[in-house]
């Protein structure tokens, strides 16, 4: 079974700043990796996916995140944070073939932004 | 195109309750997944509908059920409410079709709380 560890319960970030939230994976194989971003009262939204290919991905809201297989990592980044990035951000990762019960979710990071 | 819709968004329930929660998903999309969220156990995945069947089932007692219905609107029911049951329940849709299955359109959620 595939597992998901977001190291960093939260996270305090100046608003201008980079930012980067750390997503480590347990899986056999490749799995197909995705960041996901939840604001207060909403529900989630895809911020961007990994299935194959080029391991750097881009995303909406000027988010990217790599692949790296070598150390089962899929962070999240973005060179500049506003205000409104303040959320959390949920990291999953989803087994080949197993649809959508193969979705298994980290414990999430919540970003907060200092003006 | 509308997004996933989710009825009521609060609910408070006393113990040995029953509830049941709606689910209207985005226009095509004939998949049809639960999850639960909870500060504790984070997102846990409870079932997806598909074509009016259970395709898939999380880790739950049987005391959580849910169905679709023919043109795709999906309802949960909990039975025998206990406060551990107290969580976000979000409803996320997608298409059913290779790697699109696991990009999830989640709902805003419906907020219970047992008393």
């Amino acid at each position: 079974a595939q597992s998901v560890t977001q190291p960093d319960i939260h996270i305090t970030v100046s608003e201008g700043a980079s930012l980067e939230l750390r997503c480590n994976y347990s899986y056999g194989a490749t799995p197909y990796l995705f960041w996901y971003v939840q604001s207060p009262g909403q529900g989630l939204q895809l911020l961007l996916k990994y299935f194959s290919g080029d391991t750097l991905v881009q995303g909406i809201k000027g988010f990217e995140a790599e692949f790296k297989r070598s150390q089962s990592s899929f962070n999240l980044r973005k060179p500049s944070v506003h205000w409104s990035d303040a959320a959390e951000y949920f990291c999953a990762v989803g087994a080949p073939g197993g649809g959508a019960d193969g979705l298994t979710f980290g414990k999430g990071t919540h970003l907060i932004i200092q003006p | 195109k509308a997004g996933v819709t989710q009825t009521p968004r609060y609910l408070i329930k006393t113990r040995g309750q029953q509830v049941t929660l709606s689910c209207s998903p985005i226009s095509g999309h004939r998949s049809v997944s639960w999850y639960q969220q909870t500060p504790g156990q984070g997102l846990q995945f409870l079932f997806e509908y598909f074509s009016e069947t259970q395709r898939n089932k999380g880790n739950f007692p049987g005391r959580f059920s849910g169905r679709q219905f023919s043109n795709s609107r999906s309802e949960m029911n909990v039975s025998t409410l206990e406060l551990g049951d107290s969580a976000l329940y979000l409803c996320a849709s997608s298409l059913r079709t290779g790697t699109a299955s696991y990009e999830q359109y989640f709902g805003p959620g419906t907020r219970l709380t047992v008393t």
